[in-house]
């Protein structure tokens, strides 16, 4: 079973430069969130989709935006890329709301 | 908002040895759960504790939950090398769909 897929697992941006971080489960469930992980500071919530059609900002969206293309998809775009947002993100999937998280493998994003 | 703090945040264990790691949170939350991350691995469900006295083991570890005091404890018992990881506990802070995570407990077992 797949579970909860990323791409990519690695990326290095200049500072201005865009790019999305794609997401994608396989498992029916309703509710998307994309976290970022820094070093001290445990996982802190971007954004989340609480279902199909729907998105919500978390504790540190600045800079960031999402979409919830499908039930499927939820992608986390960097429309100008800062050296604060090299950072490991991580994509995460529940049946509903405050449901088990079940996450994919991570993205380790670089900024220069 | 719900604040969740892990103590201690770094733990040094030898093998053979017990211990606890414990999740404070701030306000009322209706579920606790427990996630374990290898080194530069994803993080992996351990426990999901939903009421007050609910006690969850599986192995060496045993997670438990005190509403009343808004506490969680995640006990060792008798360390192995392999459970060397981070440990995360996270609170839901109600009717939203957000889980907060603590900083995470670093655990390093020697030999």
């Amino acid at each position: 079973n797949a579970g909860v897929t990323q791409t990519p697992k690695f990326q290095v941006l200049k500072t201005g430069q865009s790019m999305t971080l794609q997401c994608a489960q396989d498992m029916n469930h309703n509710s998307m969130y994309w976290y970022r992980q820094d070093p001290g500071m445990g996982l802190r919530l971007i954004y989340y989709s609480a279902s199909e059609g729907t998105t919500d900002k978390g504790e540190v969206p600045n800079g960031y935006n999402v979409s919830r293309l499908n039930k499927r998809e939820f992608s986390l775009r960097l429309e100008s890329a800062a050296p604060s947002q090299t950072s490991v993100y991580f994509c995460a999937s529940s049946l509903g709301p405050t449901g088990e998280l079940f996450f994919g493998e991570g993205s380790r994003l670089t900024v220069l | 908002e719900l604040k969740v703090e892990q103590n201690p945040l770094f733990l040094s264990m030898q093998e053979g040895k017990n211990y606890t790691i414990y999740c404070n949170y701030s306000t009322t939350s209706d579920r606790l759960y427990w996630y374990r991350q290898d080194p530069g691995k994803s993080l992996e469900s351990l426990f999901v504790l939903l009421s007050n006295g609910a006690v969850k083991q599986e192995g060496r570890l045993m997670a438990s939950l005190d509403t009343k005091a808004r506490l969680s404890t995640l006990h060792i018992t008798a360390a192995v090398h392999d459970l060397s990881a981070t440990f995360f506990c996270a609170g839901s802070g109600g009717s939203n769909y957000k889980l907060t995570f603590g900083k995470g407990t670093l655990l390093t077992v020697n030999p």
